[in-house]
């Protein structure tokens, strides 16, 4: 079946550090992926729409500047925290879509910012 | 009106018994269905996808349509410990993003 891969699945990082996540559909090509962000016992927030080739589509309240979302092929997104502060701690999700059926996500990356 | 909706929860039932989750979808033209499994500090996984009205069943599950009355459920038989998680369900919004209910946080109890 389709998988979707996410990495690293976990990170630590000093405040004020950038770190990226790599999101990759291994087994299908996706011109779309999402970017999801979920505080403990809270539900799912989307926070941005990946577009291959095109500029990404942030939700409101999302910071384009301080997440940084690059879709450069059919396989591939990557996500960039930049300034990293203790508020950005999270468990940031990927996922993807097969043409017309389910969405795959990730395994999901956990960032604590010391 | 959110595009899926769900009852929060939390859910309750013991060991042995079915448990029955709900949502309701606004979008009359919406033509297929997920639900989706999520642990406690994990990502969400798909169990179940339903495309067409009446039942659909995977093992102790099944997922049931009704198009009219624009609503899908889960019921899960012979419910374990095991299936305690929340359950999202969700349907497909434009041509490729999805919308997801809030999940409902399902307890087994032994």
């Amino acid at each position: 079946g389709a998988v979707v891969s996410q990495h690293p699945s976990w990170v630590i990082c000093k405040s004020g550090t950038s770190v990226k996540i790599e999101c990759r559909s291994l087994d299908f090509q996706a011109t779309t992926m999402f970017w999801y962000r979920q505080f403990p016992k809270q539900s799912l927030m989307l926070m941005a729409t990946s577009n291959e080739g095109s500029k990404a589509t942030y939700e409101q309240g999302v910071e384009k500047d301080k997440f940084l979302i690059n879709h450069a092929s059919l396989t591939l997104s990557t996500l960039t925290v930049t300034s990293a502060h203790p508020e950005d701690s999270s468990f940031y999700i990927c996922s993807a879509r097969e043409m017309r059926g389910p969405l795959h996500f990730g395994n999901g990356t956990r960032l604590t910012v010391t | 009106q959110k595009e899926v909706e769900q009852n929060s929860g939390p859910l309750s039932v013991p060991e042995g018994a079915i448990a029955s989750l709900n949502c309701t979808y606004s979008d009359r033209g919406s033509q297929s269905f997920f639900w989706y499994r999520q642990y406690s500090g994990k990502s969400p996984e798909l169990i179940m996808s339903i495309y067409s009205n009446g039942d659909k069943e995977d093992g102790r599950f099944t997922a049931q349509l009704n198009k009219a009355s624009q609503y899908v459920s889960l019921l899960i038989r012979d419910s374990q410990p095991s299936d305690s998680a929340t359950y999202l369900c969700a349907a497909p919004y434009n041509n490729n993003d999805m919308r997801f209910g809030a999940g409902t946080r399902l307890t087994v109890k032994p």
